[in-house]
């Protein structure tokens, strides 16, 4: 069964700093896959996608992440945190085809200190 | 444009009654999904209809229901509500197909509360 997993429940990072956010799948294929950004009582914004080709992906606001296919990952990354960066963070697998939806991994939420 | 729009925007009912949760796609799109997300936890699909069909159920008992109507728009329906329905109830809609790699929008969702 496909599964994602985000280790890290909820990190800490001063304004400025990086930021690297953990995800690893497991799936039987190759899946498409996908970083969606939650800010408190609204809905999920995609930040970025990942199909194939190139496995670094650029993303909107400033975000970017790497697929690595040997270790099942697909770590978001940000080189310079703003403090409206801090969010719910998902990392989420879909099928390369047919319908079965996406999976989300339970989220890492992300504090900003100034 | 609108983006996607879901009413109400919270909502609090007892053990045992049924509710009924309205989303409205972006214009264009054709593929609603229902997501619910219980705190502290990643969204987890429920429905998604496309063209009117359901296209997927996710691993809900039978209390849940929904439909997707000419206009697109769609209803979610749960019945003989359970304090563990308690949680945010996300549409997202998608213009094309049923396909992950079609880009799914998502509205602020409906908080249900079950005393």
């Amino acid at each position: 069964a496909q599964s994602v997993t985000q280790p890290d429940i909820h990190i800490t990072v001063s304004e400025g700093a990086s930021l690297e956010l953990r995800c690893n799948y497991s799936y039987g294929a190759t899946p498409y896959l996908f970083w969606y950004v939650q800010s408190p009582g609204q809905g999920l914004q995609l930040l970025l996608k990942y199909f194939s080709g190139d496995t670094l992906v650029q993303g909107i606001k400033g975000f970017e992440a790497e697929f690595k296919r040997s270790q099942s990952s697909f770590n978001l990354r940000k080189p310079s945190v703003h403090w409206s960066d801090a969010a719910e963070y998902f990392c989420a697998v879909g099928p390369p085809s047919g319908n079965t939806p996406l999976v989300f991994g339970k989220g890492t939420r992300l504090s900003v200190i100034a | 444009d609108a983006g996607v729009t879901q009413s109400p925007t919270h909502l609090i009912k007892t053990r045992g009654q049924h509710v009924t949760l309205r989303c409205s796609p972006i214009s264009g799109h054709k593929s609603v999904s229902w997501y619910q997300q219980v705190l502290g936890q990643g969204p987890q699909f429920i429905f998604q209809y496309y063209e009117k069909e359901e296209r997927g159920r996710g691993n809900f008992p039978d209390r849940f229901s929904a439909r997707q109507f000419p206009n697109y728009s769609s209803e979610l329906n749960v019945n003989a509500l359970l304090l563990g329905d308690s949680a945010l109830y996300l549409c997202a809609s998608s213009l094309e197909g049923t396909a992950s790699n079609q880009p799914q929008h998502f509205g602020d969702g409906t908080r249900l509360s079950i005393l």
